[in-house]
């Protein structure tokens, strides 16, 4: 059972646009502004997709998106492209003694 | 260019030890906290361990406290994971990961390698 929760799957269009959501606790999540989305394609490490709540790396496109609300965290997927489809994990810092979890991950498919 | 490049991973027996290695490159290695995170085969992501820059703050997940130990080597531009009393569940891609400068906590890694696989197994 992982600390985050997340979706087990999401589904949309292309052009539509998806949240997923990752909800945490007030350990986590609730407290910090440290959460992290990746995106995971079958078969490739993980890409830093959101980072700090709502910040993009360089290279992300500005389709994606991210916010967070008391406990609960999202990403927001806009313009859906077939690329999009993949694995997607959330992580929180939870402080000095966890220091990092993860959500179980949320399969996106493009329909 | 950045590149984490992990080895080291095998078949071991339950109680077992084995020692990962990731080289580093394309980055000055010794100014950046590394982690290790790893996924269990179909499963999700699972973070296991931090090490800091300079003089290192070392942080564990509880699943590994006390039989796993993360170091790293500035000089090399390498980072370990001795683990050792290996179990069944510690089966799973293990991946060397950076966080980023901009990233004010470890739960931000910027760039992984490929992954090294351990399986436990009798």
């Amino acid at each position: 059972q992982s600390a985050l929760t997340q979706p087990r799957s999401v589904s949309g269009s292309p052009g539509q646009s998806v949240t997923i959501s990752c909800t945490g606790t007030s350990s986590d999540l609730g407290t910090y502004n440290f959460v992290s989305w990746y995106q995971q394609h079958p078969g490739k490490a993980p890409k830093l997709t959101i980072y700090d709540v709502s910040n993009r790396p360089s290279g992300v496109p500005d389709r994606f998106s991210g916010s967070k609300s008391g406990n609960t965290a999202s990403l927001t997927i806009s313009g859906l492209q077939a690329e999009d489809e993949a694995d997607y994990y959330c992580s929180s810092y939870a402080g000095s003694y966890t220091l990092v979890v993860f959500g179980g991950g949320t399969k996106l498919t493009v329909l | 260019e950045v590149q984490l490049v992990e080895s080291g991973g095998g078949l071991v027996k339950p109680g077992g030890s084995l020692r990962l290695s990731c080289a580093a490159s394309g980055f000055t290695f010794s100014t950046y906290t590394m982690n290790w995170v790893r996924q269990a085969p179909g499963k999700g992501l699972e973070w296991v361990s931090s090490i800091s820059s300079g003089d290192p703050y070392i942080y564990y997940a509880d699943a590994v406290k006390g039989r796993f130990t993360i170091s790293r080597d500035n000089a090399k531009n390498s980072l370990y994971l001795q683990m050792s009393s290996l179990r069944a569940e510690d089966t799973a891609l293990y991946y060397c990961a950076r966080v980023p400068l901009h990233c004010t906590t470890t739960s931000c890694s910027d760039y992984w390698g490929q992954g090294t696989l351990v399986t436990v197994s009798s």
